[in-house]
């Protein structure tokens, strides 16, 4: 069972446009979450996290949106560069259950082309 | 300051024998997880370690797979027997799990190839 779903699997944006990767869950006990950008060979680097009390974070050109109705939440990438090409991934966990262990989705591979 | 590292940061072995994989986390960080990618997985969820206890080793895959962390410090991935599918980056992850922040930061893996 897949309990974060994340979507596409590939995009490729023009340099200056907004890059938009798409996640959802099962699991409504899910209350943080990160993304996460990968560049080959690297391990995951944290990005931006979100908490379900808010809709929406923004730190520089990255934003989380959240919809707690929809159990979605979204990356956007505002102005994108060809060094944001990376695998990124959106992640779930539950606090207070002891383990905090993040699901992850399976990953979007961006490529930003000049 | 430093960050999470491992080592080796790539094995190579043959089926069947056993391989010891290394992780530092941040220092002072309480918390420690494994995780394991590969291509066909994704990053699944190994083990869990506060201090040095394991309360939450549901990703194990099986009793070839075994962690311990000592002095609340380092932490050592072992694999029994290794088999083919085994082949996969391994990655450690550390984090202050607090009452207020549990982001987790990652080492750079070690890529475990079983020919």
């Amino acid at each position: 069972q897949q309990q974060v779903k994340q979507s596409p699997q590939s995009l490729i944006v023009q340099k200056g446009g907004i890059s938009i990767i798409n996640c959802a869950y099962e699991n409504t006990a899910f209350d943080y979450f990160p993304w996460y950008q990968q560049f080959p060979g690297k391990g995951p680097a944290l990005l931006i996290a979100i908490r379900p009390d808010v809709s929406e974070k923004k730190e520089g050109r990255f934003t989380i949106s959240f919809n707690k109705s929809a159990k979605q939440f979204s990356l956007h990438i505002m102005d994108s560069q060809p060094g944001d090409s990376a695998t990124y991934f959106c992640a779930a966990s539950i606090s207070g259950a002891g383990s905090y262990q993040l699901t992850f989705g399976k990953g979007t591979k961006l490529s930003v082309i000049p | 300051g430093a960050g999470v590292s491992q080592s080796p940061s790539n094995k190579v072995t043959e089926k069947g024998k056993d391989v010891e994989l290394r992780c530092d986390p941040i220092s002072g960080h309480t918390a420690l997880y494994w995780y394991r990618q590969s291509l066909g997985q994704g990053l699944e969820f190994l083990i869990y370690f506060q201090g040095n206890s394991a309360p939450d080793k549901s990703g194990l895959p099986s009793d070839r797979f075994s962690a311990e962390r000592t002095g609340g410090s380092v932490s050592t991935l072992t694999i029994q027997r290794t088999q083919q599918e085994d082949s996969a980056v391994y990655l450690c992850a550390s984090s202050l799990t607090s009452v207020t922040t549990y982001e987790q930061y990652f080492g750079p893996g070690t890529r475990l190839t079983v020919t």
